[in-house]
C-alpha cells in the first residue's frame, strides 16, 4: 500500500527555472525521506527531515514538512538537465522503520 | 557504487521456475530491506531483516522468502514464478533500524517468460 502521493505525477521545465514537488502522506512519521531514481537504477537518497523538524537545506535542495497537514515539499532551484529523474517521498511511520514509498514525480528538464 | 551490491543485474527464467537473487548490504549497516517495484504497483516493501533477524514484512508472497545470514548479506528466493512476477527488485541496507536513509542497489531485472 502507498503512504506517501505525489504531486503532480509528472513536471517538465526548462533547465534554470525551480522544480517544486509535494507530497501528502496519512498517518504519524518519525521522518520523512526523498530519493531519486534514473531510468530503470537503484534510488539514491537525497534528504531526511524529522518530524520535529520544518524545513531542511541541502545544496540545491530545499524540503518543507508540515505534520499538521501531513504534507511535504521538495524544492529544486536551478534545474539542470542531470536532474531529469523520478522523485519519491518515502514515510518512516512511528508504527515501524521500514519506508513507505510514494508513486512519485517524473521531472524532465529541458536543457 | 552505492556500496550496495545486488546480483544477478538481470534474470530471465520460465514461468514455475526458483531464482534467487543476492545482496551484499553497505559495509556496516545491519538492516537490509527488500522491494520490488513494478510499473503497476510501484515501490512496495517485501521485507526487512536486521542483524541476521527479521524485523517486519509488508506484501511479501507465500512463494517468496528471504533471510540474511551471519556476514548479513541476504538472499530472496522466488518460486513458482508468475509472469506478474516480473519486476525490478531492488535491496536497500540502512545502519541501524529506523532513522536514516537507505542506501539502494541497482536492482535485479526479473523477466518471467
Amino acid at each position: 500500500s502507498q503512504q506517501g502521493e505525489e504531486d503532480p505525477q509528472a513536471l517538465s521545465i526548462q533547465e534554470g527555472e525551480n522544480a517544486t514537488m509535494n507530497c501528502s502522506y496519512k498517518t504519524s512519521i518519525n521522518n520523512l525521506q526523498w530519493y531519486r531514481q534514473n531510468s530503470g537504477r537503484g534510488l539514491v537518497h537525497l534528504i531526511l527531515i524529522r518530524s520535529n523538524e520544518r524545513e531542511k537545506h541541502s545544496g540545491r535542495l530545499r524540503v518543507t514538512l508540515d505534520t499538521s497537514k501531513k504534507s511535504s515539499s521538495l524544492l529544486i532551484t536551478a534545474s539542470r538537465a542531470a536532474d531529469t529523474a523520478s522523485y519519491f517521498c518515502a514515510t518512516e511511520e512511528t508504527s515501524g522503520s521500514r519506508l513507505t514509498f510514494g508513486e512519485g514525480t517524473q521531472l524532465t528538464v529541458n536543457p | 557504487d552505492s556500496g550496495v551490491t545486488q546480483t544477478p543485474k538481470h534474470l530471465i527464467t520460465a514461468t514455475g521456475q526458483r531464482v534467487t537473487l543476492r545482496c551484499s548490504p553497505r559495509s556496516g549497516d545491519l538492516s537490509v530491506y527488500w522491494y520490488q517495484q513494478s510499473l503497476d504497483q510501484g515501490l512496495q516493501f517485501l521485507i526487512q531483516y536486521y542483524n541476521g533477524e527479521e524485523r517486519a514484512k509488508g506484501n511479501i508472497l507465500e512463494r517468496f522468502s528471504a533471510q540474511q545470514f551471519p556476514d548479513l548479506h541476504s538472499e530472496l528466493n522466488l518460486s513458482s514464478l508468475e509472469l506478474g512476477d516480473s519486476a525490478l527488485y531492488f535491496c536497500a541496507s540502512s545502519a541501524r533500524t529506523g532513522g536514516y536513509g537507505y542506501t539502494f542497489g541497482s536492482g535485479t531485472r526479473l523477466t518471467v517468460v
